[in-house]
């Protein structure tokens, strides 16, 4: 059974920093592309990063561009996204998604809260 | 950036009925489009993709179509597990894959 399981969440100030974890298991995970979308509060869903499955191409969207850094470790099943600079705008529950047909496996997800 | 556009942004519907929804792309996209289910609290799930493929696992009630700019959710007979929040995604534009900003469906 595929399974995602997101960590790392919590809340920060704006400013800081954090460093989100997606554990999976139940696959190839080193054949797969990985991907980080968000949610904020109430709203609908935001691509937000993106790795090829040897990280060869990495891809950002504009909005988190410079801040974010996507990676991966393939011998630990892990991906992960470290998140710089955090704004108020960046609070959202962050999901890990695979690569497959389109996205078709999904973490639960972790809130990030950024807030004095 | 390609933008879909969704609509209706919310619809109430009774068990039984029959249920569209519309995904319109602001360029075309092929057939590079995918609808995700998603539950208060819960993460989105693959209902389809390749704009009519149906993910294995999912009920036979829930079929799509289109090409090019205008794309198709139906779900042929609404059952209660299925008031969600529907979403559609588009591939083509790589490597910036959006969502539209989805579909509420109630219960009327």
């Amino acid at each position: 059974e595929v399974q995602l399981v997101e960590s790392g969440g919590g809340l920060v100030k704006p400013g800081g920093s954090l460093r989100l974890s997606c554990a999976a298991s139940g696959f190839t995970f080193s054949s797969y592309s990985m991907n980080w979308v968000r949610q904020a509060p109430g709203k609908g869903l935001e691509w937000v990063s993106s790795i090829s499955s040897s990280s060869s191409y990495i891809y950002y969207a504009d909005s988190v561009k410079g801040r974010f850094t996507i990676s991966r470790d393939n011998a630990k099943n892990s991906l992960y996204l470290q998140m710089n600079s955090l704004r108020a705008e960046d609070t959202a529950v962050y999901y890990c998604a695979r690569s497959g047909n389109s996205f078709d496996y999904w973490g639960q997800g972790t809130l990030v809260t950024v807030s004095s | 950036d390609i933008q879909l556009t969704q609509s209706p942004s919310f619809l109430s519907a009774s068990v039984g009925d029959r249920v569209t929804i519309t995904c319109r792309a602001s360029q075309g996209i092929s057939s590079y489009l995918a609808w995700y289910q998603q539950k208060p609290g819960k993460a989105p799930k693959l209902l389809i993709y390749a704009a009519s493929t149906l993910q294995s696992g999912v009920p036979s009630r829930f079929s799509g179509s289109g090409s090019g700019t205008e794309f198709t959710l139906t779900i042929s007979s609404l059952q209660p597990e299925d008031f969600a929040t529907y979403y559609c995604q588009q591939l083509n534009s790589y490597p910036s894959w959006t969502f539209g900003q989805g579909t509420k469906v109630e219960i009327k």
